[in-house]
C-alpha cells in the first residue's frame, strides 16, 4: 500500500497566476475527494469523483477550480487566476465504493500559498 | 448529517489514558461514528470506527452507549507523538461518503 500521493507538497505563486496540483489515489480505489482546509479548521470537502465521473461539487468549488479524473486513476485539481483566499492545504483522499461508510486515505496535501 | 460536539482542546501527561467525548444527539439509525487523527502539514488518517458497543484496535478504543448518542475515544498511554487534532465524525453525506469535518479536539500531550 503505498498511499495517497500528492504532488507539488508546497507551491508559492503570485496572485493571478495559474497552479494545477496532482493527485494519485491508492490504485484500487475508485473513488476520489478533493478538500481544502485553513489554519485551525477541520477540512471542507470539494469535489469527488467515482472513477472518472465528477459526481458532486461544493459550492466552494467557484469557477475559476476545474478537477478532472482522467480514466479514472490520479486527478488534477487546477486554479486559474489565483487570489489571495485560495492559500490554503489542499486535500486528495481516496476511498473504495463499497458503501459511504468506507475509511477515507488521505493525502499529505499541497499547501499553496498565494504572494 | 448529525452535528457533532467535541472539546476544542486536552491536556494530558505522558503515559496517561486519554479519553475525549463526542455528542452526537442526532445521529441517524444507519450513522456509523469514525474518528480521525491529523498532525500538523500531514492529511487526516483514520483511527477507528464503529457503530455500537466496543470497538478496539491497535490504536485506540471507540465506546458507544447504547442510545448511541455520544461516543467516546479512548487512548491508552499516550506519548509526546499523540500530539495532534482529532476529528468526530457521524455518518456520510448521501451516496457519495464525503466528509463533514468540525474543528476538532486540540490534543497536546505534555512530558
Amino acid at each position: 500500500d503505498t498511499g495517497v500521493s500528492q504532488n507539488p507538497r508546497h507551491k508559492i505563486t503570485k496572485r493571478g497566476q495559474n497552479v494545477t496540483f496532482r493527485c494519485d489515489p491508492i490504485s484500487e480505489h475508485n473513488r476520489l475527494y478533493w478538500y481544502r482546509q485553513t489554519l485551525g479548521q477541520g477540512p471542507e470537502f470539494l469535489t469527488y469523483f467515482q472513477n472518472e465521473a465528477q459526481l458532486e461539487k461544493s459550492r466552494l468549488l467557484s469557477d475559476r477550480f476545474s478537477a478532472e479524473r482522467p480514466k479514472g486513476s490520479f486527478s488534477t485539481l487546477e486554479i486559474q487566476r489565483t487570489e489571495q483566499g485560495d492559500s490554503a492545504m489542499y486535500l486528495c483522499a481516496s476511498s473504495l465504493a463499497l458503501d459511504g461508510n468506507q475509511p477515507q486515505h488521505f493525502g499529505d496535501g499541497t499547501r499553496l500559498s498565494i504572494l | 448529517l448529525a452535528k457533532t460536539t467535541q472539546p476544542i482542546s486536552m491536556d494530558s501527561y505522558e503515559g496517561q489514558e486519554v479519553n475525549i467525548t463526542c455528542s452526537h444527539n442526532n445521529i441517524a439509525t444507519n450513522d456509523y461514528i469514525t474518528w480521525y487523527q491529523q498532525f500538523p502539514s500531514q492529511g487526516p488518517r483514520f483511527i477507528i470506527q464503529g457503530y455500537k458497543t466496543k470497538v478496539t484496535n491497535e490504536v485506540a478504543s471507540l465506546f458507544i452507549p447504547a442510545d448511541r448518542k455520544s461516543s467516546t475515544l479512548s487512548l491508552p498511554r499516550v506519548s509526546l507523538s499523540d500530539t495532534a487534532v482529532y476529528y468526530c465524525l457521524v455518518g456520510h453525506s448521501g451516496n457519495t461518503g464525503k466528509l463533514i469535518f468540525g474543528q476538532g479536539t486540540t490534543l497536546q500531550v505534555k512530558p
